[in-house]
């Protein structure tokens, strides 16, 4: 059964550290890994995908992929109020997107 | 350019009824999908277009849900004797293909009274 963990959270975190959320994956063959962020009562927006393992940034945000342990985190720096939201991990592999169930993070200003 | 657009953003139905709801993918994206989301829950797939085919539909919870994609573009969802337990939000997405990114509308929130 291919699933997609998330500690629901709340992640709590002060207004400019480094957040860090993670999730991990059961089905092996996967190939394509995604982060949205969803606002309260608003749909999923892609902030960040990955297809190699390693690290890849834009801007604030960091994505880090390692297919050995199945495991994919994303990294916020200097977090700000305004990224207080709801972060999914969606994974796939030529399939359309597994979800988890998303990690609530509140930065505290 | 223009996103996903869905619509009636929401609707609210009796029990029993038929409801349609619509999404407008963005100009160009070939791959259409269509999620369901609860509350607290990641997005559900149900149901997959590549062009005006239906590639994937296994998500689909049972044969009182259908969907359809005629001109390989706008696609319509469509459920017959809506249940209380069909409340939730779907969601429309639209990407280049299958394995690639995918973008989404804001959204149906469809309430089963």
């Amino acid at each position: 059964q291919k699933e997609v963990e998330q500690n629901s959270g709340p992640l709590s975190v002060p207004e400019g550290a480094i957040a860090s959320l993670n999730c991990t994956y059961s089905d092996r063959g996967s190939q394509s890994f995604f982060w949205y962020r969803q606002y309260s009562g608003k749909s999923p927006e892609l902030i960040m995908f990955i297809y190699s393992n390693g690290d890849k940034e834009d801007g604030r945000f960091t994505a880090q992929l390692n297919k050995a342990s199945q495991y994919v985190s994303l990294l916020i720096r200097d977090s700000q109020p305004s990224d207080s939201a709801t972060y999914l991990c969606a994974v796939n592999r030529n399939t359309p997107l597994v979800f988890g169930k998303g990690t609530r993070l509140s930065v505290i200003a | 350019g223009a996103g996903v657009s869905q619509t009636p953003s929401n609707k609210v139905t009796e029990k029993g009824k038929y409801v349609e709801l619509r999404c407008d993918p963005i100009s160009g994206h070939t791959a259409l999908y269509w999620y369901r989301q609860s509350l607290g829950q990641g997005p559900e797939f149900l149901i997959y277009f590549q062009g005006t085919g239906a590639a994937d539909d296994s998500g689909l919870p049972n044969d009182r849900f259908f969907a359809v994609r005629p001109e390989g573009s706008v696609s319509t969802l469509k459920i017959q004797r809506t249940e209380r337990g069909d409340s939730a939000v779907y969601l429309c997405a639209s990407g280049e293909g299958l394995g690639g990114e995918q973008y989404f509308g804001p959204g149906t929130r469809l309430t089963v009274t």
